[in-house]
């Protein structure tokens, strides 16, 4: 089954850096991914596509702050230069024959 | 400019029916695969149903599936769901999405703004 883990909550100081897991289950290690920002009462941002590689394709306008990486069936989302503006809900999604999937979300703080 | 506009949400009573419709602009609409989300209030986000560029196969969430359609008109730049049978569960703010490809299985690059469906008496 194809499943996407997020931790609940992650937070850091303003002006520092997060770094965001997602973790693909068992059998889906080679999956790309995708990452969304939704902020507070807002609807979602795609941020970038990810694949096994370490390759991403960013959405437009998206800062350079915001990158991405990959190591086995993990996936990361690293936020540098930490912004008040980043203070959002963080959803992973990946898709299979017949399905998409997202993940359950991490709320990012900036302390 | 890329945009997605939803519309045709609201309040309507369990067991019955609804239709949303998301606007498409700025892009070759039939050349991309499009998707409905659902946001229930204070939870996550919800794969509802996606159609490829050109139509063909449907797929749904098992949530959904057997009460819910998803369709689209390429010459009115127009994504639609139909919606039946609505329960409590359905509450939700529904958002259509742009897929990076035509294919039905790829990211989705572009949201829109949400619909707001209630389902109460």
């Amino acid at each position: 089954q194809l499943v996407l883990t997020q931790s609940p909550s992650a937070s850091a100081s303003l002006g520092a850096s997060v770094k965001l897991t997602c973790t693909l289950s068992s059998g889906h290690s080679n999956y790309a991914i995708a990452w969304h920002q939704q902020q507070p009462e807002k609807g979602p941002r795609y941020l970038m596509k990810l694949n096994i590689d370490g390759s991403h394709s960013k959405g437009d306008g998206i800062p350079d702050r915001f990158s991405g990486s990959s190591s086995g069936a993990e996936r990361y989302l690293t936020i540098s230069s930490l912004q008040s503006e980043d203070e959002a809900d963080y959803y992973c999604q990946t898709w299979g024959t017949g399905i998409h999937v997202f993940g359950t979300g991490t709320k990012v703080t900036v302390l | 400019e890329v945009q997605l506009l939803e519309s045709g949400g609201g309040l309507v009573q369990p067991g019955g029916s609804l239709r949303l419709s998301c606007a498409a602009s700025g892009f070759t609409f039939s050349s991309y695969g499009m998707t409905w989300v659902r946001q229930a209030p204070g939870k996550g986000l919800e794969w509802v149903s996606v159609i490829g560029g050109g139509g063909g196969t449907t797929y749904y969430a098992d949530s959904v599936k057997g009460r819910f359609t998803i369709s689209r008109d390429n010459s009115k730049n127009t994504l639609y769901l139909q919606m039946n049978s609505l329960r409590a569960e359905d509450t939700a703010v529904y958002y259509c999405a742009k897929h990076m490809s035509g294919s039905r299985w790829d990211a989705f690059d572009i949201w829109g703004q949400g619909t707001m469906v209630t389902v109460s008496s």
